[in-house]
């Protein structure tokens, strides 16, 4: 099991350009979700998928797409990136089968510089 | 939408001191509260959860307790090494993983 795999791990961005963060995960997970991580203010709920098909909106989702057509990917997209957009962006998935429900697994993060 | 406050945002502590984290959250409906450990340049892991049919769940040096009334809850490090030092995130959810809203992270420097 590789567990929740995150592409790239480092992008360097001019302001405007877009690109996607990839996120997969070979648990089986029915729940997936972006975070992103800025100094001070934690892990913030950008989109949420509870299967495929199925998105929705965190605390920050401005500026952020996703979808979710099978359940071991969740990519997010930056449609026009924005210098407020330079964070580590986080992928998780859970399952409320699983042993320990609730447990999120993350990735190991994606450095997003945008200038 | 639920609202995660955390203190202190930063705790430093002797090396076999205790370390005590808390934690505040607004939404009653919020049943899973989960303690995360990030490590410089890594990815959070969980440390320790506790559900809320539990007040109080213990696991070797660590602990937390969880006063529903209150909406509190709070991670308790005993006799903490330098390897504990690291930032810790509570985090509240209804469940499954579901929409887990994070606090803003305690950074804990254990001085040896």
């Amino acid at each position: 099991n590789a567990g929740v795999t995150q592409t790239p791990k480092f992008q360097v961005l001019k302001t405007g350009q877009s690109m996607t963060l990839q996120c997969a995960q070979d648990m089986n997970h029915e729940y997936m979700s972006w975070y992103r991580q800025d100094p001070g203010m934690g892990l913030r709920l950008i989109h949420y998928s509870v299967g495929a098909g199925i998105t929705d909106q965190g605390e920050v989702p401005n500026g952020y797409n996703v979808s979710r057509s099978t359940t071991e990917d969740f990519p997010l997209r930056l449609l026009s990136a924005a210098p407020s957009q330079t964070s580590v962006y986080f992928c998780a998935s859970s399952s409320p089968h699983a042993l320990n429900t609730g447990e999120l697994f993350f990735g190991e993060g994606s450095r997003l510089t945008v200038l | 939408g639920e609202n995660v406050e955390q203190h202190p945002s930063t705790l430093s502590v002797q090396e076999g001191d205790s370390a005590v984290i808390k934690c505040t959250y607004s939404d009653s409906a919020s049943n899973y509260f989960p303690w995360y450990k990030q490590e410089l340049g890594k990815r959070p892991q969980l440390i320790i959860d506790i559900r809320s049919n539990v007040g109080e769940k213990k696991d070797q040096r660590i602990a937390v307790t969880l006063n529903k009334t209150a909406k509190h809850f709070s991670l308790h490090i005993t006799e903490t090494q330098p390897e504990d030092s690291a930032v810790y995130f509570c985090a509240a959810s209804k469940g499954g993983g579901f929409k887990t809203i994070f606090g803003a992270g305690t950074r804990l420097f254990v001085k040896a």
